[in-house]
């Protein structure tokens, strides 16, 4: 069965710096890779989609890496802030109309 | 962009008793539901999908007699979680999709209930 792995359970880095996060998966590569933002006590919240045929992907200060060989995305946030301080999802879409699978997260903290 | 509620947002019950969770989608018309449950420091495990006004598809492991799901419309879908027992305090969310185009349409989450059995 598909497994995704979010290396890090925990990440801590300092205000300002870039934050990067993994996401490994095995078997077949997704049609789309999305991650997710989730707080504590509150539902995920999509934060940007990457095709398997797209190699990076940016929003704002996200940006999103999708390498089908070495089965990975990363997930950079640069010049990161405190309030981006969040549990975060990397997911699977098989299809359009496919169930999401979702990793186990990665507790990200921002200190100041 | 579009927003999913969840009712309640906590819910304590006593053991035995069988509790009803809402979820709506308040601007978009949602074809298809899931509900989540979630455990502390895990990840979201898929429950059941639901289209409107059909039955829903449960996930193995899931028992449907246990966790009723019904989707009358496109705007609710509902989750009872019958006699339920202190084993079932979780986290449960929900999500809607919309009607489908050529890019996969979002998952958009409610803000998830918090359901404590004692």
């Amino acid at each position: 069965s598909q497994k995704i792995e979010q290396n890090s359970e925990a990440l801590n880095i300092q205000e300002g710096k870039t934050a990067t996060l993994t996401c490994n998966y095995t078997n077949y590569s997704p049609a789309y890779l999305q991650w997710y933002r989730q707080d504590p006590g509150r539902g995920p919240v999509f934060l940007l989609l990457i095709r398997e045929n797209e190699k990076e992907k940016r929003k704002e200060r996200l940006k999103v890496t999708f390498d089908t060989t070495l089965k990975q995305s990363l997930f950079h946030i640069t010049a990161s802030q405190p309030a981006d301080s969040a549990t975060y999802l990397c997911a699977l879409l098989y299809s359009s109309a496919s169930k999401i699978i979702f990793g186990s997260g990665t507790r990200l903290s921002i200190r100041p | 962009g579009a927003v999913v509620s969840q009712h309640p947002s906590r819910v304590i019950c006593k053991s035995g008793t069988s509790v009803k969770i809402e979820c709506r989608s308040l601007d978009f018309q949602a074809t298809t539901m899931f509900w989540y449950r979630q455990f502390p420091k895990q990840s979201l495990m898929l429950m059941a999908t639901s289209n409107e006004g059909s039955k829903a598809t449960y996930e193995q492991g899931v028992e449907k007699d246990k966790f009723l799901i019904n989707h009358a419309s496109l705007t609710l879908s509902t989750l009872t979680v019958t006699s339920a027992h202190p084993e079932d305090s979780s986290f449960y969310i929900c999500s809607a999709r919309g009607l489908a185009g050529g890019e996969p349409d979002t998952q958009y989450f409610g803000p998830g209930t918090r359901l404590t059995v004692l």
